[in-house]
C-alpha cells in the first residue's frame, strides 16, 4: 500500500532555513505528482506547493512564494520542502500527498512538525 | 487566489443527515473534493471530483455542486464521523489547489 512518511521537522530558531523530507513506498514515485500542504496548531489545512513528476511544473501558494522550494528525486523516491527564513507562522503540521483524481489529494502521511521559536 | 467558505461548525443527531457547504464564486463549474481529519491524525480523502467516493469509503457520505455551492452529505450519521470537514479545489491551471476554512461536525 501507498506510504508517505516525512521527516525533517523540529524546533528551529526564526530566520534559519529547514529542509523536509518525505519518503515514497507502494506506488510508481516517478508517476506521481506531489504536493506540500501545513496544518497550524489549532488550525486549517493550507495548501503549500505541488510539483509535477519530473518537476518541470511547479506551484507554490502566495504565503510560499520567494521562501519555500519545492523539489523531488525520483531515484531516491524523495519529495523535499526547503524552507528559507522561517517565522514563527510557519509553526505547523507539514504533511506531503499524493495528487489524484480532480486534483485532490489522495494519499496522506502522518506529517512532521515544524516549531519555529527563539 | 480562490476563497472557499464553510460554516465553522455543523451539529446533528445520531441517525441523522448532516449537510456541510463549501462556497464559491462559479464553484459548480470546477470540481471539489472533500476531506474528513480527525483529532491528530492526517487527513482522509472522502469524496473527490463532486461526489465520487474512493475506495472504502462508505456510501453514507455523498456530494453535490452546482452554482455557488458544493455540498456534502453524510446520511445516517454515527459518533465515529465526528471530525471536521474541509473541502479544496484546484487553479492556476492545476498547479495550485484551495482549502476551505474546515467545518466542525459535533454529533450531539
Amino acid at each position: 500500500q501507498v506510504q508517505l512518511v516525512e521527516s525533517g521537522g523540529g524546533v528551529v530558531q526564526p530566520g534559519r532555513s529547514l529542509r523536509l523530507s518525505c519518503a515514497a513506498s507502494g506506488l510508481t514515485f516517478s508517476d506521481s505528482y506531489m504536493h506540500w500542504v501545513r496544518q497550524p496548531p489549532g488550525k486549517g489545512l493550507e495548501w503549500v506547493a505541488f510539483i509535477s513528476k519530473d518537476g518541470q511544473s511547479i506551484g507554490y501558494a502566495d504565503s510560499a512564494v520567494g521562501r519555500f522550494i519545492i523539489s523531488r528525486d525520483n531515484s531516491k523516491n524523495r519529495l523535499y520542502l526547503q524552507i528559507n527564513s522561517l517565522t514563527v507562522g510557519d509553526t505547523a503540521v507539514y504533511y506531503c500527498g499524493t495528487d489524484g483524481e480532480a486534483g485532490s489529494l489522495d494519499y496522506w502521511g502522518q506529517g512532521t512538525l515544524v516549531t519555529v521559536s527563539s | 487566489s480562490y476563497v472557499l467558505t464553510q460554516p465553522p461548525s455543523v451539529s446533528v443527531a445520531p441517525g441523522q443527515t448532516a449537510r456541510i457547504t463549501c462556497g464559491g464564486p462559479s464553484i459548480g463549474t470546477i470540481a471539489v473534493n472533500w476531506y474528513q481529519q480527525k483529532p491528530g491524525q492526517a487527513p482522509v480523502l472522502v469524496i473527490y471530483s463532486d461526489g465520487d467516493r474512493p475506495s472504502g469509503i462508505p456510501e453514507r457520505f455523498s456530494g453535490s455542486n452546482s452554482g455557488n455551492t458544493a455540498s456534502l452529505a453524510i446520511s445516517g450519521v454515527e459518533a465515529g464521523d465526528e471530525a471536521d470537514y474541509y473541502c479544496q479545489v484546484s487553479g492556476g491551471s492545476g498547479a495550485l489547489r484551495f482549502f476551505g476554512g474546515g467545518t466542525k461536525l459535533t454529533v450531539l
